[in-house]
């Protein structure tokens, strides 16, 4: 079974331009989430899609948004990129189930740099 | 709410010492927990689970014991490898959200 897929898995940006990540789940797998890894501060929830609507949100502002595709891809964009959004940006499925008895699953990561 | 904490990092070993890195948590209820291991250059995977009080969860000679008197999820191996060089992140889930609770991560590196 193929794993979470991600693309691209570099990207080098401009202040002030935007970005598209995508995201490829697991086969059947309904729920994806995104997390944004920085070295300060550690893992961050950003938000969950699951059967193509937005179920949970963290605490990001409006330049972060995403959407859920039929096929359960999903994609995050982010607009008027700022220094501090350099990130490793982590996608996750799982079924979407309660997560005491559901387990996500994570892709490799993009890796966004902003200069 | 949910959280989990988890001791600063790095934590820095000899190959074949002994590992432990602490991992505490506040819920409501009766959570489950996880430890998750991230390589590096690669995403999270799931290293190891516990369901209920007392339950131990092993894998790759990793084990953690779910302790709820001490709301406690301890990782331990008896002789770490330069290849168990990673970052541990451990979780909590519950039956009341679709997303776990991480915790900040613990860095080890193992010298040969």
């Amino acid at each position: 079974k193929a794993g979470v897929t991600q693309t691209p898995r570099y990207l080098i940006k401009t202040r002030g331009q935007q970005v598209t990540l995508s995201c490829s789940p697991i086969s059947g797998h309904r729920s994806v989430s995104w997390y944004q890894q920085t070295p300060g501060q550690g893992l961050q929830f950003l938000f969950e899609y699951f059967s193509e609507t937005q179920r949970n949100k963290g605490n990001f502002p409006g330049r972060f948004s995403g959407r859920q595709f039929s096929n359960s891809r999903s994609e995050m964009n982010v607009s008027t990129l700022e220094l501090g959004d350099s990130a490793l940006y982590l996608c996750a499925s799982s079924l979407g189930g309660a997560s005491d008895t559901d387990t996500q699953y994570f892709g490799p990561g993009t890796r966004l740099t902003v200069l | 709410g949910d959280s989990v904490t988890q001791m600063e990092g790095p934590v820095t070993l000899s190959e074949e010492a002994f590992l432990t890195i602490n991992c505490t948590y506040t819920a409501t209820g009766y959570p489950s927990l996880f430890w998750y291991v991230q390589y590096p250059g690669e995403g999270l995977q799931l290293l190891l689970k516990a369901t209920k009080a007392d339950d131990k969860g092993s894998n790759k000679g990793f084990e953690a014991t779910y302790r709820k008197e001490t709301t406690s999820f301890h990782l331990e191996k008896g002789s770490v490898q330069v290849s168990d060089s990673a970052v541990y992140f451990c979780a909590l889930g519950s039956g009341g959200s679709y997303i776990p609770t991480f915790g900040r991560g613990t860095s080890l590196i193992v010298h040969p």
